[in-house]
């Protein structure tokens, strides 16, 4: 199957500091990528709809300005959580999948913020 | 809105037990229904999946049926293994069809299989 892949698994950042994201496909090039957010014992939620050449389509009560997200080519989406503070730590994980298959995950990424 | 309810976990069973973990959902219209499974250290991989009423889903000796009556599409294996150890989400695309689309999520079940 297709290859998504997620950069970094974990970090740890300090409040007020930036973190960026990388969601990556090897093996395919993807127009749309998905970004999800999940808290502890919780769903996986929808944050954001990343679209290759153009603006994200954020979900309803995400703020944009928070959750940057940059798809500047067919193989890379960026997720920067700007000014991160602790209601920020969560498991933010991206999907893709060449149009009309299934969903392919990355390996998500652990945020940490202290 | 569209939502899913997943059985809560964790769920711990013996080697070679039933595993039936619960998936109800509510959408508009017809949705797709996915499972996927997380095994440790790794992303989420489709397991199985339904596009229509009673159709059956199956993978790896796991089993779930599109029940539109109850809106239920609940995850059955007759034997797990201790390699089955992982987390499984059921998932619906409200919009239907197999494409990868928006998903929507229950909140996970962890199962642990010990020998």
């Amino acid at each position: 199957g297709a290859v998504v892949s997620q950069h970094p698994s974990r970090v740890i950042c300090k409040s007020g500091t930036s973190v960026k994201i990388e969601c990556r496909s090897l093996d395919f090039q993807a127009t749309t990528m998905f970004w999800y957010r999940q808290f502890p014992k919780q769903s996986l939620m929808l944050m954001a709809t990343s679209n290759e050449g153009s603006k994200a389509t954020y979900e309803q009560g995400v703020e944009k300005d928070k959750f940057l997200i940059n798809h500047a080519s067919l193989t890379l989406s960026t997720l920067t959580v700007t000014s991160a503070h602790p209601e920020d730590s969560s498991f933010y994980i991206c999907s893709a999948g060449p149009q009309g298959t299934e969903a392919f995950f990355g390996q998500g990424t652990r945020l940490t913020v202290v | 809105g569209n939502s899913v309810t997943q059985m809560e976990g964790p769920v711990t069973l013996s080697e070679e037990a039933f595993l039936t973990i619960n998936c109800t959902y509510t959408a508009t219209g017809y949705p797709s229904l996915f499972w996927y499974v997380q095994y440790p250290g790794e992303g989420l991989q489709l397991l199985l999946k339904a596009t229509k009423a009673d159709d059956k889903g199956s993978n790896k000796g796991f089993e779930a049926t599109y029940r539109k009556e109850t809106t239920s599409f609940h995850l059955e294996k007759g034997s797990v293994q201790v390699s089955d150890s992982a987390v499984y989400f059921c998932a619906i695309n409200p919009t239907g069809g197999t494409s990868y689309g928006k998903l929507t999520f229950g909140q996970g079940t962890i199962l642990t299989v010990h020998p």
